[in-house]
C-alpha cells in the first residue's frame, strides 16, 4: 500500500510569487491534514479535511494560504503571496475515517524556501 | 490547550549507547505518535501508542495515559538515529489536531 505522497519535495521561490504544494493520501483516508514546521520552530497543524469537507482550518496562518480538496482525494495548499516567513517544511498526513483518534500517517513533507 | 513538552532539548550520544527521551502532556489524550524527523527534513512515523509498551528493532516505547508520560528508548545507537524527536498527542476533545512537543535534537557521533 502506498504511504502519504507530497510535490515537490523542495520547492524556492522568491518572494511575492506563488506556489501550490499538493498531497496525496493513503487510498482511502477520508481525513487529510496539514502541518507545518517553520524556522526550527514546533511542529504545528494547519488544517483538517474530512473528505472534501474542511473540518478544522483554526490553524491556518492568514488569508495568504488557500487549501483545497476537491472530490475528497489530494489536496493541494496554495501560499500566494509568499513571504518570507513562510519557509519551512510542510507536511500532510492522512487516517482512516474509523475513529477521530487512528494514527495519523506523514507524508515526506515539502520543504519551501522563500528568499 | 494541551501542553506537551520533551526533555531533555538536546542530546548528544556516542555510537553504541542507549538513551531515553521523556514526553509529558498536560491532559488526557487519545493518541500519541512518536516520529522522527531525519537530517533531510523527513518525518518518520516511529510509534502509535496511547498507552502501553510497543518495541520496533532497537527503538521502543512505553505510555502511562494515567501518568501522562511516555518515554522512548533508543537502544545501541547508530549514526543514522540523529535527527529530531518529536512527540504529538490528541487530547480527547480534540478532533485530529495532533499537538507537537517541541522535540529532542539527537546527534549521534561516531
Amino acid at each position: 500500500e502506498a504511504g502519504v505522497t507530497q510535490f515537490p519535495s523542495h520547492s524556492v521561490i522568491e518572494k511575492g510569487q506563488t506556489v501550490t504544494l499538493r498531497c496525496d493520501p493513503i487510498s482511502g483516508h477520508d481525513n487529510l491534514y496539514w502541518y507545518r514546521r517553520v524556522m526550527g520552530k514546533e511542529i504545528k497543524f494547519l488544517l483538517h479535511f474530512v473528505k472534501e469537507s474542511k473540518q478544522d482550518e483554526s490553524g491556518m496562518p492568514n488569508n495568504r494560504f488557500l487549501a483545497e480538496r476537491t472530490g475528497g482525494t489530494y489536496s493541494t495548499l496554495k501560499v500566494q503571496p509568499a513571504e518570507l516567513e513562510d519557509s519551512g517544511v510542510y507536511f500532510c498526513a492522512s487516517s482512516p475515517w474509523r475513529e477521530s483518534y487512528d494514527e495519523q500517517f506523514f507524508g515526506p513533507g515539502t520543504r519551501l524556501t522563500v528568499l | 490547550g494541551i501542553q506537551v513538552e520533551q526533555s531533555p532539548p538536546d542530546l548528544i550520544l556516542q555510537e553504541g549507547a542507549n538513551s531515553t527521551l521523556r514526553c509529558n502532556f498536560s491532559d488526557s489524550v487519545n493518541n500519541l505518535q512518536w516520529f522522527h524527523q531525519n537530517p533531510w527534513g523527513q518525518l518518520i512515523n516511529l510509534f502509535y501508542i496511547p498507552s502501553g509498551t510497543k518495541q520496533n528493532g532497537r527503538l521502543s516505547a512505553t505510555t502511562v495515559a494515567t501518568e501522562r508520560y511516555s518515554l522512548l528508548y533508543i537502544s545501541s545507537s547508530q549514526t543514522t538515529d540523529s535527527g529530531v524527536y518529536f512527540c504529538a498527542v490528541l487530547s480527547t476533545d480534540s478532533w485530529g489536531k495532533l499537538q507537537f512537543g517541541a522535540g529532542t535534537q539527537v546527534v549521534v557521533t561516531p
